[in-house]
């Protein structure tokens, strides 16, 4: 079974779109995470989230948003697509948000914009 | 600041030889080291993790890492190459709280038969 699930796997969209990426964990975890991977295959934190509170990277645009409808899925809102939004963008998990736990990652969705 | 700096973009080994894959951190605070590895078109794999127990870790598929406080160091070990250990590998530093999670850039391993 899947641990941590994302789709769509390749998403290709033109700018000024609104678009969704969903995740969803079956770990039973705590927190979820958005991370994306730039063309360098440098990763970068966005959100961590839990049931009780949303982390967000203050370097993230608030074109950007995660929507959690419970607790094993965190789905990722972008509005108004932009060309340098095009990456890899990994959702992942952790059993509680502290920084001892390892994090579980997704396949990854490529987000392509043109 | 923290950060973390892998020393080596890319590294190249034959097949049946060590593996050193090298990271350096900087932090304020005792950290949370992990070493995880990327496959071409994959998502991240833990491959082992320190968390202010034991200084030398062993992971997965035969990898090891030792925390060294005194060099600030958490290099990545293999006593033998296999192919399919091509891939990428990025050491993370994870501070309080969790959320302060910080990459490396990444060492891309080749694997020569």
């Amino acid at each position: 079974d899947t641990a941590v699930s994302q789709t769509p796997k390749y998403l290709v969209t033109q700018m000024g779109n609104d678009k969704s990426i969903k995740c969803e964990q079956n770990l039973g975890h705590d927190t979820m995470y958005w991370y994306k991977q730039d063309s360098k295959k440098f990763l970068k934190i966005m959100f961590s989230y839990n049931n009780k509170e949303l982390i967000i990277n203050e370097t993230v645009p608030n074109r950007f948003s995660p929507k959690s409808p419970d607790k094993a899925h965190l789905n990722l809102h972008i509005n108004s697509l932009e060309l340098g939004d095009s990456a890899v963008y990994f959702c992942a998990s952790s059993p509680l948000q502290g920084a001892a736990y390892e994090q579980y990652f997704g396949p990854g969705t490529r987000l392509t914009v043109t | 600041a923290q950060s973390v700096t892998q020393l080596d973009s890319h590294v190249s080994v034959s097949e049946g030889t060590p593996v050193l894959l090298r990271c350096n951190y900087s932090s304020s605070y005792s950290p949370s080291l992990f070493w995880y590895v990327q496959h071409p078109n994959k998502g991240l794999q833990l491959l082992l993790k320190y968390t202010s127990a034991a200084t030398l870790v062993k992971g997965i598929n035969g990898f090891e890492a030792e925390f060294k406080k005194s060099e600030t160091s958490f290099h990545l070990t293999k006593p033998s190459a296999h192919m399919s250990d091509a891939a990428e590998y990025f050491c993370v530093v994870r501070l309080k709280g969790g959320f302060k999670t910080i990459f490396g850039a990444g060492t891309r391993l080749f694997v020569k038969a």
